[in-house]
């Protein structure tokens, strides 16, 4: 079974607050991905990397950014939320970009 | 372009109805195509992956095929533990690209 956590699963906070989305893997996966997915609707990607010091964004124009300093984590950071950035995050990882990706519980953010 | 496209969009079965989930691609290259389940509230679970034309692969009452243009995943006598949104995704050889359908969403009845 694929080992990927993700925190908080649920954040409620203020709009102008600084929030950092946490996801760790211990599968030694190279290939990390974080999606954005609002209640129904499909996944959108929103960045990827290929490897540690690796980042490059998606096709979704986001305005998070991501940092890939350690080959397990994988965190992504708001610098001041906003009542659209409220979704659902889902961060996932593969061994090749080719391979299934397996897939975190995500974390469900609500921005007042 | 490279695109995915599932249907039905949603689909309500009885228990023990049989169906089957569409997923059709217009791809650069097909390197792999990929079936997840996904339960609400929760991420993608992966099921099955499908590398060419002609490949099935089981599990339980699920079986997921391969034409050259389309997958298809059938369920065989669903239960309501089977309700789930399916997603089916691609990688492409040319744009060297992932993709996601927008998924079904099945309810099966008791």
């Amino acid at each position: 079974e694929a080992d990927i956590y993700q925190t908080p699963r649920y954040l409620v906070i203020g709009t102008g607050k600084k929030i950092t989305l946490e996801c760790s893997q211990t599968m030694g996966h190279d290939k990390m991905y974080w999606y954005q997915q609002d209640p129904g609707m499909e996944l959108h990607l929103i960045h990827y990397s290929y490897g540690v010091n690796s980042t490059e964004k998606g096709d979704l124009s986001s305005e998070s950014t991501v940092s890939r300093i350690r080959t397990e984590h994988f965190p992504l950071t708001l610098e001041s939320a906003r009542p659209s950035h409220t979704s659902q995050y889902l961060c996932a990882s593969s061994d090749r970009e080719d391979q299934p990706q397996h897939f975190g519980d995500g974390t469900r953010l609500s921005i007042l | 372009e490279d695109q995915v496209t599932q249907s039905p969009e949603a689909l309500r079965l009885q228990e023990g109805e049989s169906s089957s989930l569409n997923c059709s691609y217009t791809v650069s290259g097909l390197r792999g195509l990929f079936w997840y389940r996904q339960d609400p509230g929760k991420g993608p679970e992966f099921l099955f992956t499908l590398y060419s034309a002609g490949e099935e692969k089981e599990k339980e009452r699920l079986k997921a095929t391969l034409t050259k243009k389309e997958s298809f995943l059938h369920i065989t006598a669903p239960k309501p533990e089977d309700s789930a949104t399916y997603l089916c995704a691609v990688f492409t050889s040319g744009t060297y690209k992932y993709i996601f359908g927008t998924g079904t969403r099945l309810k099966v009845l008791a």
